[in-house]
């Protein structure tokens, strides 16, 4: 099956720096997305990216598919952004399963 | 709009004891259903998805089983919970293979 690694695995900020989390994965993948799990573990979408690039506020994410990786920036950093960021992938034969990633887990420091 | 209820939130079963979680989508039609277990500091494994009623696929051999009797629900089952059984369980839907999931808030069970 595709093997999903991010990275760095722990990251810790100053309010208001800058961060890139990173996603690499195994095969050619057709469903990409990005979720951040809060403290009480519930699993907020942020992005929906199989390619391309996309930006939602202080959030943007980028996916080069023919490179197997893809980028989550975050910019401006606040405290409210501490958690586990998780990538996960998917094959388009597959029903639709997703391969999670071990997350990276942002602290936020103000 | 769709939404995805899970329930409940917390759940503290004996060890031996059935086991019965329940998640229902609402506001969407033929749902491609999923349960997952997340392990402390881990990330999310799959244990069972389901592209119709009554079709149910299992990703990895365990004490569990899923059964989907609508077209919207879904429900993870244990005859007998194990320890190794404790664990975060979220369910999940998407429109069709390649679209975006949503999960539920999840189920934290722990097995004593």
């Amino acid at each position: 099956g595709i093997q999903v690694e991010q990275s760095p695995p722990d990251l810790i900020l100053q309010e208001g720096a800058n961060s890139t989390l990173r996603c690499n994965f195994s095969d050619s993948v057709n469903n990409l997305q990005w979720f951040h799990q809060n403290p009480w573990g519930q699993l907020i979408n942020l992005f929906y990216i199989p390619s391309g690039t996309k930006q939602n506020g202080r959030l943007s994410a980028t996916t080069v598919a023919t490179e197997r990786y893809s980028l989550l920036y975050i910019s401006s950093s606040q405290t409210t952004d501490s958690g586990v960021y998780f990538c996960a992938v998917g094959a388009d034969t597959n029903a639709g399963k997703s391969t999670f990633g071990d997350g990276t887990t942002l602290t936020v420091k103000p | 709009s769709q939404t995805i209820h899970q329930w409940p939130a917390t759940l503290v079963q004996p060890v031996g004891s059935p086991l019965s979680l329940e998640c229902t989508v609402e506001g969407t039609s033929n749902p491609n259903l999923y349960w997952y277990r997340q392990a402390a500091g881990r990330g999310l494994q799959l244990l069972f998805y389901s592209v119709g009623i009554g079709q149910i696929s299992s990703e990895v051999p365990q004490n569990l089983s899923a059964s989907r009797p609508q077209d919207r629900q879904f429900i993870l089952s244990s005859k007998k919970l194990l320890l190794s059984d404790s664990g975060f369980y979220l369910c999940a839907w998407r429109r069709q293979m390649n679209t975006e999931a949503f999960f539920g808030q999840g189920t934290r069970l722990t097995v004593v």
